[in-house]
């Protein structure tokens, strides 16, 4: 079945950088766009970024554009989300998502890394 | 920015009563809305796609209907497991995909 574990969360302060990975298995990764999603403490879910299947094209919410970038290692089955420049509304648990036949809808969910952004 | 409204907040029920949670959307998404379950301390769990698609793996007792702005979940009758947060979440004209401010069901 479909896997989705999530590492690199932690502490780190304001203006620093912090890379999650997603470790995908259980089906064909290479064939499947990936998002993550997070979710700030106490809160609702907010669309952090996409990225094709083979990487090609890649979209962000504007509360990240310009400070984090989506990738991924299809060679070794990882998603990655490299986030600089962190502010403390990025505090939350983010997740990461796999998208289906439809691309954009948000099918599978791994359980979600912290990250927290404080001083 | 299309923007979602769920109501209502909170929904207070008895097992195997009937809910009726809504969606609606600032402007058209066609069919293009999808729901989501959460319980405490874990992810999100994908219920309902394209308005009324359940996923695989999803019990028959939840459903979905409507189309353009306005959209319903509604649980036939709820479990106890059932006692959770509910998203909706559309994916028209995006970036970006944009998800309600949730409902929660809770024991009556």
């Amino acid at each position: 079945q479909v896997q989705l574990v999530e590492s690199g969360g932690g502490v780190v302060q304001p203006g620093g950088s912090l890379r999650l990975s997603c470790a995908a298995s259980g089906f064909t990764f290479s064939s499947y766009a990936m998002h993550w999603v997070r979710q700030a403490p106490g809160k609702g879910l907010e669309w952090v970024a996409f990225i094709h299947f083979d990487g090609t094209n890649k979209y962000y919410a504007d509360s990240v554009k310009g400070r984090f970038t989506i990738s991924r290692d299809n060679s070794k089955n990882t998603l990655y989300l490299q986030m600089n420049s962190l502010r403390a509304e990025d505090t939350a648990v983010y997740y990461c998502v796999k998208g289906g036949p439809i691309a954009v809808v948000l099918f599978d969910w791994g359980q979600g890394i912290l990250v927290t952004v404080s001083s | 920015e299309i923007v979602l409204t769920q109501s209502p907040a909170t929904l207070s029920l008895s097992p195997g009563e009937r809910a009726t949670l809504s969606c609606r959307a600032s402007q058209s998404v066609s069919v293009y809305l999808a729901w989501f379950q959460q319980k405490p301390g874990q992810a999100p769990r994908l219920l309902i796609y394209d308005a009324s698609n359940r996923a695989t793996g999803i019990p028959a007792r939840f459903s979905g209907s409507g189309s353009g702005t306005d959209f319903t979940l509604t649980i036939s009758s709820l479990e106890p497991e059932d006692f959770a947060l509910y998203y909706c979440q559309h994916r028209t004209n995006w970036p970006p995909l944009t998800f309600g401010g949730g409902t929660k069901v809770e024991i009556k």
